[in-house]
């Protein structure tokens, strides 16, 4: 059965690195791995995609190992703006199914 | 990145009664889906709307109570039928930004949720 897991919340603080793992067991060979922000009363909003080793943009990086069977979202230097729920998507499998992760929800402090 | 707009973004209604969600893409998308987020929980795909065919359903989910429809590549409805309180829910539309199919590195975006009270 195919699971797609984050932990549940994290706790940080302003101007730090935070990195969220996600796993996601039996992903297709060919799917991307994204990550999305939430904010309350919003929809997910797009933050990265990846597909193998290392992915970066202007505001995160995105690592996935050569197994593929996690990814990590790094956010460099996070402020209290980046507190929200953080959600990895993931397709699984033949089935052509979009899972979300669980969400991890992340609370930065000054 | 593709624009969607959902409307309504709150209702609240009244128990026994149908509410239909509308979905508009800025530009036409091969793929559109329907998620139900219910408070505190992650996102729960409910259909994937297909244009010119039936939706297809995901386990748990069935046409009679969620019917959907898919005129052409830029637009979608979600309708939830004869609801309960059960159903107070925020329903998200997405759809798939290209057209190269997602293990190609297409992006899925969302829109801003519809917000449905059932009293």
């Amino acid at each position: 059965l195919a699971k797609t897991t984050q932990p549940i919340s994290m706790d940080s603080y302003e101007g730090q690195e935070v990195n969220i793992t996600c796993s996601h067991n039996n992903i297709a060979t060919n799917d991307y791995i994204t990550w999305y922000q939430q904010f309350p009363s919003q929809g997910p909003r797009f933050i990265i995609q990846g597909y193998k080793t290392k992915v970066t943009n202007e505001v995160a990086s995105l690592f996935i190992p050569a197994d593929r069977k996690s990814s990590t979202l790094s956010l460099p230097r996070v402020s209290l703006s980046d507190t929200a729920v953080y959600y990895c998507l993931a397709r699984w499998g033949g089935f052509q199914k979009l899972v979300f992760g669980t969400g991890t929800r992340l609370l930065v402090s000054p | 990145s593709a624009v969607i707009s959902q409307k309504p973004s709150r209702d609240i209604c009244q128990r026994g009664t149908s509410l239909t969600i509308q979905c508009q893409v800025d530009s036409q998308v091969t793929m559109m889906f329907w998620y139900r987020q219910q408070p505190g929980q992650s996102l729960t795909l409910i259909a994937t709307a297909n244009q010119g065919s039936e939706a297809t359903y995901e386990s748990g989910f069935v046409i009679d109570k969620f019917p959907i429809s898919r005129p052409n590549l830029t637009f979608s409805t979600l309708t939830v039928s004869n609801m309960s309180p059960e159903d107070s829910s925020i329903y998200l539309c997405s759809a798939e930004d290209g057209d190269r199919g997602y293990d190609s590195g297409n992006t899925i975006y969302f829109g801003e949720g519809s917000w449905l009270t059932v009293v």
